[in-house]
């Protein structure tokens, strides 16, 4: 079936560090793939997104691209803040599967300032 | 336009007891996901509904475990003779169709 796998974490940074978070994938034919954030006591917030290969969801200075080659979907961010300590997941959706998602482990960033 | 809306917060129930958990979809959406988030886990999908039907229930365990869209009002996860091993963070998430999906804030369970 269908998996996700990414990093385990913490992650501690400091502010301004570069980040990366690794996610890689497993399913048949050709997923959409997101990154979500959770903040503490919160729900899951949409953080990016892209649906076919090569293309790059970005937000917030957050970038991921969809890498078929290597059914990878990293999450970078040139320069982190505190505030975006959080837990970060990796999900995919299979073609034609709606909303039904399936998500990574979860990695918990911190960034000290 | 409020967003998903899941209550209570937190339940704390003790073991045999029942425990119901609504969500309430954002205004518009027909579509309801419901997850769950075992401590230091990834959310597993479970159920997914639209009004008055379920889609695809193949998260869902086969006993004790229930879920309903009815016409009017909430979704409800409803979960008979709860264990420990039920506690745990449950998550609702609406769409319209096919489109983003919002998630709630989540029901914290904890079976004492």
């Amino acid at each position: 079936g269908d998996s996700v796998t990414q990093m385990e974490g913490p992650v501690t940074l400091s502010e301004e560090a570069f980040l990366t978070i690794n996610c890689t994938y497993t399913a048949t034919g050709y997923p959409s793939l997101f990154w979500y954030v959770q903040y503490p006591g919160e729900g899951l917030q949409l953080l990016l997104k892209a649906t076919k290969a090569d293309d790059k969801g970005s937000n917030k200075g957050f970038e991921a691209t969809y890498r078929k080659e290597t059914t990878s979907f990293h999450l970078e961010k040139g320069s982190v803040q505190v505030s975006d300590s959080a837990v970060y997941f990796c999900a995919l959706s299979a073609n034609n599967a709606g909303n039904m998602l399936t998500f990574g482990g979860g990695t918990r960033l911190m960034v000290k300032p | 336009n409020a967003g998903v809306m899941q209550n209570p917060r937190h339940l704390v129930r003790r073991r045999g007891q029942e425990a119901r958990l609504r969500c309430s979809p954002m205004k518009g959406h027909s579509h309801v996901y419901w997850y769950r988030q075992l401590p230091e886990e990834g959310l597993k999908f479970m159920v997914y509904l639209q009004k008055e039907n379920i889609i695809d229930e193949s998260g869902m365990p086969k006993e004790r475990f229930s879920a309903e869209f009815p016409k009017e009002g909430p979704s409800i996860l409803r979960i008979q003779q709860v264990v420990r091993g039920d506690s745990a963070a449950y998550f609702c998430a609406s769409s319209q169709g096919r489109h983003e999906a919002f998630f709630g804030q989540g029901t914290r369970l904890t079976v004492v």
